[in-house]
C-alpha cells in the first residue's frame, strides 16, 4: 500500500516568509508526528498527533511553529517568520496506536531551506 | 527515555554478520528498545523492537541482555544496500498515551564494505 508521502520534497524560501509542509499519513493511522533533522544529526521531535489533537507538541521550538490536523488524516505543519536557521528536514511519520507498541513508518522528508 | 549509548560507526565485509551494539544501562521497565536506519537522503526506516525477549524478522534479529542494559542488532549476512545509519532508541509505550515520541541520539554509521 501506499507510504507516507510529503509535500513539496523541496523548498526553498526568503527569510521572514511564511511557510506551510504537508504530510499524507499511511491510510488508518490514527497518530501522526513531525520531526526535523539537520545536517549531521538524528532526527529531533517537534510534534505528536492522536487524531486531530496534539497530544505533545513539546518540541516545538517557538511560537512561530504551529501544526494542525483537522481532520484526522492530512497534517500541515507552518512556519511563520522563517529564519535561516529553521533550515532543515522536516520528516513526518504515521502509526497505528493501541494497546501495544508500534512503528512509526516515516515519509521521504521535505528539505526547507531558508535563504 | 532513557538515553543510548552507540559507537559513531563501524565497518562491515560484504555477506558477514554486521552486529551493532547499544548500551541502554538505564532502561525503565516499561521501554522498549527499537532499532531504526536510515539510508543517505531517506526518511528513517523501521527495522526491529522489543520488550525482554530476542526477535527476528525478515530484516534482522535483536538480542537483548537479560538485565536489559544492553542489546545487539544483528544483519545477518550484510549486503551493500545496509550502508546507512543505524538508531537505537529506547521508548516508552502506556495503553493511555499510545505510541509516544522516538528520541534519536547520533546512531552507529554501518559502512559495508565490497
Amino acid at each position: 500500500g501506499a507510504g507516507v508521502s510529503q509535500t513539496p520534497s523541496n523548498k526553498v524560501t526568503e527569510k521572514g516568509k511564511y511557510v506551510e509542509l504537508r504530510c499524507d499519513p499511511i491510510s488508518g493511522h490514527t497518530a501522526l508526528y513531525w520531526y526535523r533533522q539537520s545536517l549531521g544529526q538524528g532526527p529531533e521531535f517537534l510534534i505528536y498527533f492522536q487524531g486531530t489533537g496534539a497530544a505533545d507538541d513539546s518540541g516545538l521550538p517557538n511560537d512561530r511553529f504551529f501544526a494542525v490536523r483537522p481532520e484526522g488524516s492530512v497534517s500541515t505543519l507552518k512556519i511563520q517568520r522563517t529564519e535561516r536557521g529553521d533550515s532543515a528536514v522536516y520528516l513526518c511519520a504515521s502509526s497505528q496506536s493501541g494497546e501495544g507498541s508500534y512503528e512509526q513508518y516515516f515519509g521521504p522528508g521535505t528539505r526547507l531551506t531558508v535563504t | 527515555d532513557a538515553k543510548t549509548t552507540q559507537p559513531p560507526s563501524m565497518d562491515c565485509a560484504e555477506g558477514r554478520a554486521a552486529n551493532l551494539p547499544c548500551n541502554h544501562s538505564t532502561i525503565s521497565g516499561n521501554e522498549y528498545v527499537y532499532w531504526y536506519r536510515q539510508i543517505h537522503s531517506q526518511g528513517p526506516q523501521y527495522i526491529i523492537h522489543g520488550l525482554k525477549n530476542n526477535e527476528t524478522n525478515e530484516m534482522a534479529s535483536l538480542i537483548i541482555t537479560e538485565d536489559r542494559k544492553s542489546s545487539t542488532l544483528i544483519l545477518p549476512h550484510a549486503t551493500l544496500r545496509d550502508t546507512a545509519v543505524y538508531y537505537c532508541i529506547v521508548r516508552v509505550s502506556t495503553w493511555h498515551f499510545g505510541n509516544e515520541k522516538l528520541t534519536f541520539g547520533t546512531g552507529t554509521r554501518l559502512t559495508i564494505i565490497p
